[in-house]
């Protein structure tokens, strides 16, 4: 299994850009890589999945170097309701040998006035 | 829609004592998960199902028991709840995973309490 590594937590101000790494040196060929947020008492909410290059959405876009062995998920112009927990995951869960989907510990967010 | 359900929301329960928690989904997804999220950690899978009447072992399955008799619901049980299952139960959904779509939609989650 691919394993993670985030920044355990991160600041910001209301209206800049937040940009959150996630490091996945043992990515495999066939895995996605997908964020997720969560917002206390509430489950994760889906944000965006990529392969590699650059996706955007309303919501954010992810990053993915050639080598895909990071990723970074980039907020523009964030607001006091993007402070949250956000979950990189990396897996293939097309895989028929079993599920694996795995959340790690995620990054704090956490948005000032 | 009411997406991802889940009841209850909250419970109590002595050690010894056991619980169904019971998930429903509407959305026709095929695939439904259970999640347990103790805190300031992230969820960790225990089981989970690829289709009505399927059920497989996620990472943390020990001291729990799931069923799906239909495709809409999926329950999570505790024969005899100890201490160490305190903690919040998501529940989950989502299609037949396939390239670049493997969303996950969440419910509210359970809180729970072994005392």
């Amino acid at each position: 299994l691919a394993k993670t590594t985030q920044p355990i937590s991160m600041d910001s101000y209301e209206g800049q850009e937040v940009n959150i790494t996630c490091s996945h040196n043992n990515i495999a060929t066939n895995d996605y890589i997908t964020w997720y947020q969560q917002f206390p008492s509430q489950g994760p909410r889906f944000i965006i999945q990529g392969y590699k290059t650059k996706v955007t959405n309303e919501v954010a876009s992810l990053f993915i170097p050639a080598d895909r062995k990071s990723s970074t998920l980039s907020l523009p112009r964030v607001s006091l309701s993007d402070t949250a927990v956000y979950y990189c995951l990396v897996g293939d869960d097309r895989n028929t040998g079993g599920f694996k989907t795995i959340f790690g510990a995620g990054t704090r967010l956490f948005v000032k006035a | 829609n009411a997406g991802v359900t889940q009841t209850p929301k909250f419970r109590v329960l002595k050690t010894g004592q056991s619980m169904t928690l019971l998930c429903a989904q509407d959305m026709n997804h095929e695939y439904m998960y259970w999640y347990r999220q103790d805190p300031g950690m992230g969820l960790r899978l225990i089981h989970y199902s690829v289709g009505e009447g399927t059920t497989a072992k996620g990472e943390v399955p020990d001291g729990y028991n799931v069923s799906r008799l239909k495709k809409q619901n999926f329950l999570l049980g505790l024969e005899s709840a100890a201490p160490s299952q305190t903690s919040v139960y998501f529940c989950a959904s989502s299609l037949i995973p396939r390239t670049g779509n493997n969303e996950q939609f969440f419910g509210p989650g359970t809180r729970l309490t072994v005392l």
